[in-house]
C-alpha cells in the first residue's frame, strides 16, 4: 500500500496569508490526525478527523481548521498566518479498530515558513 | 491532563553497549504507551507499543504503572539504532487516535 503523502511539501508564506495544507492516508483508513512539530514545543498534536468528522481538537487557536472529505483525504487551514506558525505539519492516517488506539502511519510533513 | 516526559535530550553510547531511554507519564486513566522513531531524512514511525509486548530491532518496553514509566531498553546498541525516539501515550478509546508526545531523545550510537 501506499504510505501517507502530504502537499505540497514546502511553503513559504507572510504574515496575514492564510494557507490549506493536504493529507492523503493510506487506503482504508479513515482516521487523520494533524500534528504540529516546532523545535520549540515539539509534536503536538492540532485535530483528528474521522468519517468526515472532528473527533478530538488539541489546544490550538481557531485559526488553525480542517476537514476531511468522504474519500478520508484531509485538509487543514491556517487563516492569518503568525511567524510563530513557522513549523512541519505532519498528517497521520490509522484505520481505527475501537478496542485499542490504532499504529498511526505518519506523512513526510509539509514545511511551512511564514516571513 | 495528559503529559509526557523525556528527561534526556540527547544520549550517547558506543556500539555494544546497552542502553537506556527514558520516559515517564502523567495520566489518570489507563493508558496505551508507544515509542515512534525517526531515522534521518525518514518519516516518523512506530517502534513499539505496550499492549504488543514485542520486541522490535531488539528493543523493549515495559509499562510500569506503579512508576508511571515506559523506558525503552536495547541490550547491545548498534549504529543504526541513531536516530530520534519518541515515546507517545494515547488515553485509548476515549481519546480517539490523539497521540501525546514527549520532547524526543536523539540517540547517538558510536562506532
Amino acid at each position: 500500500k501506499a504510505g501517507v503523502t502530504q502537499t505540497p511539501r514546502y511553503l513559504i508564506k507572510t504574515r496575514g496569508q492564510q494557507v490549506t495544507l493536504s493529507c492523503s492516508p493510506i487506503s482504508g483508513h479513515r482516521s487523520v490526525s494533524w500534528y504540529q512539530q516546532t523545535p520549540g514545543q515539539g509534536l503536538q498534536f492540532l485535530f483528528e478527523y474521522f468519517s468526515e468528522t472532528q473527533r478530538n481538537k488539541g489546544n490550538f487557536p481557531g485559526r488553525f481548521s480542517g476537514r476531511q472529505f468522504s474519500n478520508s483525504r484531509s485538509e487543514m487551514n491556517v487563516s492569518t498566518l503568525e511567524l510563530g506558525d513557522s513549523a512541519l505539519y505532519l498528517c497521520a492516517s490509522s484505520f481505527v479498530d475501537r478496542i485499542s488506539t490504532d499504529t498511526q502511519y505518519f506523512g513526510p510533513g509539509t514545511r511551512l515558513t511564514v516571513l | 491532563a495528559q503529559r509526557v516526559t523525556q528527561p534526556e535530550k540527547l544520549l550517547s553510547v558506543f556500539k555494544g553497549a546497552p542502553v537506556e531511554l527514558k520516559c515517564n507519564y502523567s495520566y489518570s486513566g489507563s493508558p496505551e504507551l508507544f515509542w515512534y522513531v525517526q531515522y534521518s531524512r525518514q518519516r516518523l514511525q512506530l517502534l513499539l507499543r505496550h499492549i504488543s509486548r514485542e520486541s522490535i530491532k531488539g528493543f523493549t518496553a515495559d509499562l510500569n504503572k506503579g512508576e508511571t514509566s515506559f523506558h525503552l531498553k536495547k541490550p547491545f546498541a548498534q549504529e543504526e539504532d541513531s536516530a530520534m525516539y519518541y515515546c507517545a501515550l494515547s488515553g485509548g478509546e476515549t481519546s480517539g487516535s490523539r497521540l501525546t508526545f514527549g520532547e524526543g531523545t536523539q540517540l547517538t550510537v558510536n562506532p
